[in-house]
């Protein structure tokens, strides 16, 4: 069955360093890819979404993430974290001809001063 | 103007009793989901309808029971509530093909004394 898996459950960066969030999906064919944001005592909001449009896919709120079929990988990244990117991320896929979207188990990003 | 919207935010209630939540989507999506989110943030679907009719019916007990008047409401009961069903759900919706997202609602957390 498909799934989805995230490295690391709480990840800790300075303020204004690098974010690298980790996600490998186990399909060999690829599915469809999101990444979501979720704040404290709110529901899930898209980041962004893969399409085969192009390997590299920019997101709001300067969050990009790239797509790596050799490697299974669809890692989020942003090249300064700020104070108000602390929050759940996660990363999700729909495999084709599915209609449900999985969920991983979710990273805990924390932004240090 | 809320996309998708669900009531009550906050649900207290004993054990044994049976309690609904409502969700209403004004996207003009086909497909509509309960997702339930437990104390370690991880989301499990549970039921996914496609104008109003079950198209996904994950392992949940039979005491849940969704309902979908018509395609932009899909309502969830649940009858004899046990301590293990405290968790927050949320409510989703998207169009039904490949890369259509999931738009969330903000979630109903539901405590069972």
């Amino acid at each position: 069955a498909q799934s989805v898996t995230q490295l690391g459950s709480h990840v800790s960066v300075s303020e204004g360093a690098l974010v690298l969030l980790r996600c490998n999906y186990s399909s060999s064919v690829p599915p469809y890819l999101f990444w979501y944001v979720q704040y404290p005592n709110q529901g899930l909001q898209l980041l962004l979404k893969y399409t085969s449009a192009a390997t590299l896919v920019k997101g709001i709120n300067g969050f990009e993430a790239e797509f790596k079929k050799s490697e299974t990988s669809f890692h989020l990244t942003k090249p300064s974290a700020h104070m108000s990117d602390a929050a759940e991320y996660f990363c999700a896929v729909r495999p084709l001809g599915a209609s449900k979207i999985i969920f991983g188990s979710g990273t805990r990003l924390s932004i240090r001063p | 103007d809320t996309a998708v919207s669900q009531t009550p935010k906050y649900l207290v209630t004993q054990m044994g009793n049976d309690k609904s939540i409502k969700c209403e989507q004004n996207l003009g999506h086909d497909t509509m989901y309960w997702y339930k989110q437990d104390s370690k943030k991880f989301l499990k679907i549970m039921f996914s309808y496609n104008n109003k009719e079950l198209i996904i019916n994950e392992t949940v007990p039979n005491r849940f029971s969704p309902k979908s008047p018509d395609k932009a409401h899909l309502n969830l009961h649940i009858n004899s509530l046990e301590l293990g069903d405290s968790a927050v759900y949320f409510c989703a919706s998207s169009e039904d093909r490949g890369n259509s997202p999931l738009h969330f609602g903000n979630g109903t957390r539901l405590t069972v004394t």
